[in-house]
């Protein structure tokens, strides 16, 4: 089974601040990467889809690459609305959520 | 609008059953692919198990293979989620989800299980 692990578990920055949410795959999962974010109390939603696509109606502060077996998420500007939690997903080989990233306002 | 409604959930005793439901609407709910993902309380998201459009293919994790089965009427725009022999690492939100391009676009607002003696 493909193993993800998303760094840092917990992220304090500011408004503002460009923040950059690592993941990284226990194999080569070929691009084949989401990123979701979840606010508390709601389902989670899709920002980003195979690696680097923004989903329809995400801001576009929002944007992910990568390749092989690390990838990231980048926020270029903070803003408050986007406190939650990130989570990237596989679906290369079976289908993986990492354990997230708790983003903070500092 | 894209709509899913999860149902069925509540408190079960250990290794009872329940069934969750999901109605969907606003989409042709026979084009796609859906599935299940789960959240434990305070913990992250978890893939429990995806069905094909016509129901001729599941896959499921593998904690819940043998004892959960995904199914769907495609008459009645409903997925299903049967849970048997429920352990106590079953208790979760779950959320019921369209599959596009192997991704989740649009989510159910979530249905709590609770499993306790």
């Amino acid at each position: 089974d493909i193993q993800m692990t998303q760094s840092p578990p917990v992220l304090s920055a500011s408004v503002g601040d460009r923040v950059t949410l690592s993941c990284k795959a226990s194999q080569n999962i070929n691009k084949n990467l989401d990123w979701y974010q979840q606010k508390h109390g709601e389902a989670p939603k899709l920002l980003i889809y195979y690696t680097n696509n923004l989903q329809t109606g995400i801001p576009s502060r929002f944007s992910g690459s990568g390749s092989g077996t690390d990838y990231t998420l980048t926020i270029s500007s903070l803003q408050p609305e986007d406190v939650a939690t990130y989570y990237c997903y596989q679906y290369n080989s079976g289908w993986t959520f990492g354990g997230g990233t708790k983003l903070e306002l500092k | 609008e894209v709509q899913l409604v999860e149902s069925g959930g509540g408190l079960v005793q250990p290794g009872r059953s329940m069934k969750l439901s999901c109605a969907a609407s606003g989409f042709t709910f026979s084009n796609y692919g859906m599935a299940w993902v789960r959240q434990a309380p305070t913990k992250g998201l978890e893939w429990v198990a995806t069905i094909s459009y016509d129901g001729s293919s599941t896959y499921y994790r593998d904690s819940v293979k043998g004892r959960f089965t995904i199914s769907r009427d495609n008459a009645k725009s409903t997925l299903y989620l049967q849970m048997n022999s429920l352990r106590s690492e079953d208790t979760a939100t779950y959320y019921c989800t369209r599959v596009g391009r192997s991704s989740y676009i649009y989510w159910g607002q979530g249905v709590m299980v609770t499993v306790s003696s």
